[in-house]
C-alpha cells in the first residue's frame, strides 16, 4: 500500500540550529501539504503545494521556516534558526488534487522535532 | 475564518461501552467534515468523512452524521474495544483550496 514518508522521525536540536525535514508523498499525488501539531493541540496547515507551487503559505512564519518541492515530487521543510517554541511534530500530508472528490489526504508518520 | 470545536478533556471508557464525541464547527460555506484517528507513534488516518447535509459517514463500527442546523459532527461508536484507544481529531475543509482545520483532538483510552 502507497504511503507518505517522512525522515527524519526524530529530531533533536538545540536552539539556533538549522533543522530540516523531507518528506516523499503517494507518487502521482500533485498536492502536498506540511502541517505542525502542537503537543495536546490538532495539525495547524503550515504550507501547501500544488506541483512545484506553492498555493497557499499563509501561516508559515516566514522569517526562520522556508519549504521547497522543485521537482514537484519530495519537499523539505527548513527551520533557521531553531526555537524552543517551534518543538512539535511536523506532519506532511498528500492528495491526489486540491478539490473534489480525489481530495482526500493521506498523511505520513510525522517528524517530531525538540529544541533544547 | 472555519473553525472546528471538539469537546475537552480525554474519554475513558470500559470495553463495549459506547462512544460520543462531540464536535461543532463554524464555516462561512458548506464544507466538508471528517473523522481522523491517529494511534500512538503513527500519522493521522482518515476515519470517515460526509461532504453535504444530512450525510452519515461510516466506518470500523463508527458514525457521525453532518447536521447542517447544529453545525455539528458527532461522532458515536456503540460498543468500543481496547483497540479503539487513539486521539480522534474533528476537521473540515472547504470546496476550494482542500485545506483542512482541525480541532484539538480528544484522547479517548478504553480500559479492558
Amino acid at each position: 500500500e502507497a504511503e507518505v514518508a517522512q525522515s527524519p522521525r526524530y529530531k533533536i536540536t538545540e536552539k539556533s540550529q538549522a533543522v530540516a525535514f523531507w518528506c516523499d508523498p503517494i507518487s502521482g499525488h500533485a498536492t502536498l501539504y506540511w502541517y505542525r501539531q502542537i503537543l495536546g493541540q490538532g495539525p495547524e496547515l503550515l504550507v501547501q503545494f500544488q506541483d512545484e507551487s506553492v498555493v497557499d503559505d499563509s501561516q508559515l512564519p516566514k522569517d526562520r521556516f522556508s519549504a521547497e518541492r522543485l521537482k514537484g515530487v519530495d519537499s523539505t521543510l527548513k527551520i533557521q534558526p531553531a526555537e524552543l517554541g517551534d518543538s512539535a511534530m511536523y506532519l506532511c500530508a498528500s492528495s491526489l488534487s486540491p478539490g473534489g472528490s480525489s481530495n482526500e489526504q493521506f498523511f505520513g508518520p510525522g517528524t517530531r522535532l525538540t529544541v533544547l | 475564518g472555519d473553525s472546528v470545536t471538539q469537546m475537552e478533556g480525554p474519554v475513558t471508557l470500559s470495553e463495549e461501552a459506547f462512544l460520543t464525541i462531540n464536535c461543532t464547527y463554524t464555516a462561512t460555506g458548506y464544507p466538508s467534515l471528517f473523522w481522523y484517528v491517529q494511534y500512538p507513534g503513527e500519522g493521522l488516518q482518515l476515519l470517515l468523512k460526509a461532504t453535504k447535509a444530512d450525510d452519515k459517514g461510516s466506518n470500523k463500527g463508527f458514525e457521525a452524521t453532518y447536521r447542517k442546523e447544529t453545525t455539528s459532527f458527532h461522532l458515536e461508536k456503540g460498543s468500543v474495544q481496547v483497540s479503539d484507544s487513539a486521539v480522534y481529531f474533528c476537521a473540515l475543509s472547504d470546496h476550494g483550496n482542500n485545506r483542512l482545520a482541525f480541532g484539538k483532538g480528544n484522547q479517548v483510552v478504553v480500559i479492558p
